[in-house]
This record gives structure tokens, C-alpha cells and sequence, in this order.
């Protein structure tokens, strides 16, 4: 059944903490992106990676990290310097980076801060 | 001037009714659009691509008009099962082959 997961489904968080959003695809998809979507506004890109061993800051990478270590695996972590962490998160993939892909996502994962 | 702008509505229409959408983009480097789906609290879905000469897909028709910088969605005989929002989306070329979002037009279809 290829897809992509995103684990876990909500996530509390207290205010100082890291937490690790998990992102896995079995798609064999070359490039993977990180969102955050917030009320009243679209989507808005954090980090993405087109290749293993390779990532990219969007346009709000402070306060977020990721690595690529795998071509299956995109994990974003939430540092404690990300000032309003409380969103939800979409992970999507596209076959390539290609301006034609269409981008898939994932169920996304629902941070909330305490 | 925001990069994709939507009317967030709500749309409220009645079953069967047809409703258009527009969506406008500020950079004329644009290379793709496309109109996604996405129902309350889930994640947004491809609906259609937007192709240069427009496209349709059974009830559902988009268009674009580069002169103009503006994308439409117009769904006839409209079901309770297209209640969602609709986001608009562009793709620049280039290296980072980026995304932008429009903010979602939120459709409600009433029986």
C-alpha cells in the first residue's frame, strides 16, 4: 500500500521542548517537502530536500530542523527557538523536483503548545 | 499584495447550483497551477491541474488567463459532497520549483 505517513496524528508539546514530526513515504519519491498551515492562511514552506543527503530552508526555516538520511524518511523536529510552534503540519513528496509534479501529501500531524 | 489571493468566502449554495471561483497570482514567472481540495482538518488533495487552453474533468472546469494573471474553478450541479476548501496554487520554475498557496476558498453546498 504505498502512501505517506506522518506520525503521530496530534502532539502536545510544553512551551522548551523538542519534538520530532516523523514524515516516511514508500512512494520512491526523489523530493520531499515540510508545511505548516495556520487559520486564514495558506500553506507555507519550511523545509524541503530533493535529493538524500540534501535540504533546503523555505521561507520559515527558523526554529526548525530536518535531515535526509534516507530517501524514505523527511523528519522535521521543532525546536524551542520556533516562537508560535502551534499549527498543523503537512509532509508531501513530489516523484521529482520537477515544475510538472504534483505534490502529495500526507494526513498531516497537529502540534499544539501548552 | 499577496503572491495568490482567493476570496476566502464562505460560498453557501444550494444542491445543484453552479459556482466559479478566481484566484489571482502577482508573478507573471508563473509556470503551473493547479486547484487542490482539502475537507476540514485533513490534508489538501489534487483536484485538477490548470492547463493554458483550460481543462475540464466531469462537473468540475478550470481556466487560465495569463494576460490577466488569474486562474478560475467553476463546479456545476454542485453536490453536498464538494462541500471543502479549494486552494488555489502556482508553481515557479527555477530552481526551487516552489509552491505558493492561496489561502482556500471554503465552499458549502446546503441541501
Amino acid at each position: 500500500d504505498g502512501g505517506i505517513t506522518q506520525s503521530p496524528k496530534y502532539l502536545f508539546r510544553k512551551e522548551g521542548q523538542n519534538v520530532t514530526l516523523s514524515c516516511e513515504q514508500n512512494l520512491n519519491h526523489d523530493a520531499m517537502y515540510w508545511y505548516r498551515q495556520d487559520p486564514g492562511q495558506g500553506l507555507r514552506l519550511i523545509y524541503y530536500s530533493q535529493i538524500v543527503n540534501d535540504f533546503q530552508k523555505g521561507d520559515i526555516a527558523e526554529g526548525y530542523s530536518v535531515s535526509r538520511e534516507k530517501k524514505e524518511s523527511f523528519p522535521l523536529t521543532v525546536t524551542s527557538a520556533q516562537k508560535n510552534p502551534t499549527a498543523f503540519y503537512l509532509c508531501a513528496t513530489t516523484p521529482t523536483g520537477g515544475y510538472t509534479d504534483t505534490q502529495y501529501f500526507g494526513p498531516g500531524t497537529r502540534l499544539t503548545v501548552l | 499584495r499577496k503572491e495568490v489571493e482567493q476570496d476566502p468566502g464562505p460560498f453557501n449554495v444550494p444542491e445543484g447550483a453552479t459556482v466559479a471561483f478566481n484566484c489571482t497570482y502577482s508573478n507573471s514567472a508563473s509556470q503551473s497551477f493547479f486547484w487542490y481540495r482539502q475537507d476540514c482538518r485533513k490534508e489538501p488533495k489534487l483536484l485538477m491541474s490548470v492547463y493554458s487552453s483550460g481543462n475540464e474533468d466531469g462537473r468540475f472546469t478550470a481556466q487560465l488567463n495569463r494576460a490577466s494573471q488569474y486562474i478560475s474553478l467553476l463546479i456545476r450541479d454542485s453536490k453536498l459532497s464538494d462541500s471543502a476548501t479549494y486552494l488555489c496554487v502556482v508553481k515557479y520554475g527555477g530552481a526551487t520549483n516552489k509552491l505558493i498557496f492561496g489561502t482556500g476558498t471554503l465552499l458549502a453546498v446546503q441541501p
